[in-house]
């Protein structure tokens, strides 16, 4: 069955201090993976779509970067806004796309 | 604003009962997409329409049904709520088939069953 798992579930950092969040997937063939971020009482906005092992993508302090079973999304130096709920997904074949139930991150000032 | 439309925001029914859920995807969007969001299972994929056809289909129960008319919008009729529906709906479009994974949601319609 096609997963998708997070981790850590959450996570505290002070402003500046960089980190990395975790997402390991299984599907029965990959047709992207995709990170969005979910602010409290919202729905998801995307960020980023990654295809193929090896591939990055960046967006201001954000990084994405995919391998073969997992891929991280690097916050460099992430400042109290950066705080929300990052969610990962994957689409397969059947365009089926499942989210993980995602990393909670809060930026202390 | 994501441009997707959801209403109502706020439902509360009883166990036994049916409600429908409404999307205006955002202007020129062909594709729908319903996912269910609760706490202890994160965003559960339902179903996908591409411009008025069933495209994908999740883990959505029988006793869910949903339909994208012709002026693209979309319904998610629930029936025979039972209390562990209780959850938030989204709702979300894309341009196309959903390729690039660039979906955008609606708020959102939190439905309380009692």
């Amino acid at each position: 069955e096609d997963q998708v798992t997070q981790s850590p579930e959450a996570l505290r950092l002070q402003e500046g201090e960089s980190s990395s969040l975790n997402c390991s997937y299984t599907v029965s063939g990959l047709r992207g993976l995709f990170w969005y971020r979910q602010d409290p009482g919202k729905g998801p906005e995307f960020l980023f779509t990654l295809y193929s092992a090896g591939e990055e993508k960046e967006k201001e302090r954000l990084k994405a970067t995919l391998t073969k079973k997992e891929s991280f999304l690097h916050i460099t130096a992430p400042k109290p806004e950066d705080s929300a709920t990052y969610l990962c997904a994957v689409r397969n074949t059947g365009n089926q796309f499942y989210f993980g139930t995602g990393t909670s991150l809060t930026v202390i000032p | 604003d994501s441009g997707v439309t959801q209403t109502p925001k706020h439902l509360i029914t009883a166990t036994g009962q049916r409600v429908t859920l409404r999307c205006s995807p955002r202007s020129g969007d062909l594709s729908v997409y319903w996912y269910q969001q609760s706490l202890d299972q994160g965003l559960q994929f339902l179903i996908q329409y591409y411009n008025g056809e069933e495209r994908a289909k999740g883990n959505i129960l029988e006793r869910f049904s949903a339909q994208q008319f012709p002026d693209l919008h979309s319904e998610l009729n629930l029936s025979s709520l039972e209390l562990g529906d209780s959850a938030l709906y989204f709702c979300a479009s894309s341009v196309g088939t959903g390729l690039t994974g660039e979906l955008f949601f609606g708020e959102g319609s939190r439905l309380t069953v009692l």
